[in-house]
């Protein structure tokens, strides 16, 4: 199965700050690569697929870049609902996995 | 709206069996592959199994691989997950998840969740 590696696995940050977050696949997945935001007690949401395409309702402070192996999720200035865990996943292939998660804390 | 809506868990002991359903609105439920994907408490996601849309194809991860059974009833729009010779790993929400362009795709929506506890 496709290994996928999130970094950091946390950090702090405030308000209005630009944060990004990677992630690096164990082998090349082209552009088949998913980001998503976790609150506590709730299901994920999708916040980005084909490793730059936002999705619909998503604000645009949230983007995507990379292909191949290496990837990164940015956000242009953080807000206070922003404070949560994300997660990318690979979809490349009949094994779907994703990362082990970034917690994203209020410093 | 767009809906999924899992049901079915619980605790049960280690050996034992459990099946979860995942009830589709607001779609057409026919024509989209499905997931499982679960959450072990304070771990990361982990994908499970998906169908094809018409039930054709079928893929599991391997840790679940020749324990569980994903399946599916179009004419119920429901999705189904039996769960065999569970372990205490197997403790986890499991969440139903459709792919955005009905395939092995990112996830475009979520149901709730549902906890299945494996302890004795």
């Amino acid at each position: 199965a496709i290994r996928m590696t999130q970094s950091p696995s946390s950090f702090s940050a405030s308000t209005g700050d630009r944060v990004t977050i990677t992630c690096r696949a164990s082998q090349g997945i082209s552009s088949s690569l998913a980001w998503y935001q976790q609150k506590p007690g709730k299901a994920p949401k999708l916040l980005i697929y084909a490793a730059s395409t936002l999705q619909s309702g998503v604000p645009s402070r949230f983007s995507g870049s990379g292909s191949g192996t290496d990837f990164t999720l940015t956000i242009s200035c953080l807000q206070s609902e922003d404070f949560a865990t994300y997660y990318c996943q690979q979809y490349s292939g009949y094994s779907l996995t994703f990362g082990g998660g970034t917690k994203v804390e209020i410093k | 709206q767009v809906q999924l809506v899992e049901s079915g868990g619980g605790v049960v002991q280690p050996g034992g069996s459990l099946r979860l359903s995942c009830a589709a609105s607001g779609f057409i439920f026919s024509s989209h592959g499905m997931n499982w994907v679960r959450q072990a408490p304070g771990k990361g996601l982990e994908w499970v199994a998906f169908i094809r849309y018409d039930g054709s194809n079928k893929y599991y991860a391997d840790s679940v691989k020749g324990r569980f059974t994903i399946s599916r009833d179009n004419s119920k729009n429901t999705l189904y997950l039996q769960m065999n010779s569970l372990r205490a790993e197997d403790t986890a929400v499991y969440y139903c998840a459709r792919p955005v362009a009905g395939t092995l795709d990112a996830f475009d929506i979520w149901g709730q969740g549902t906890m299945v506890t494996v302890s004795s």
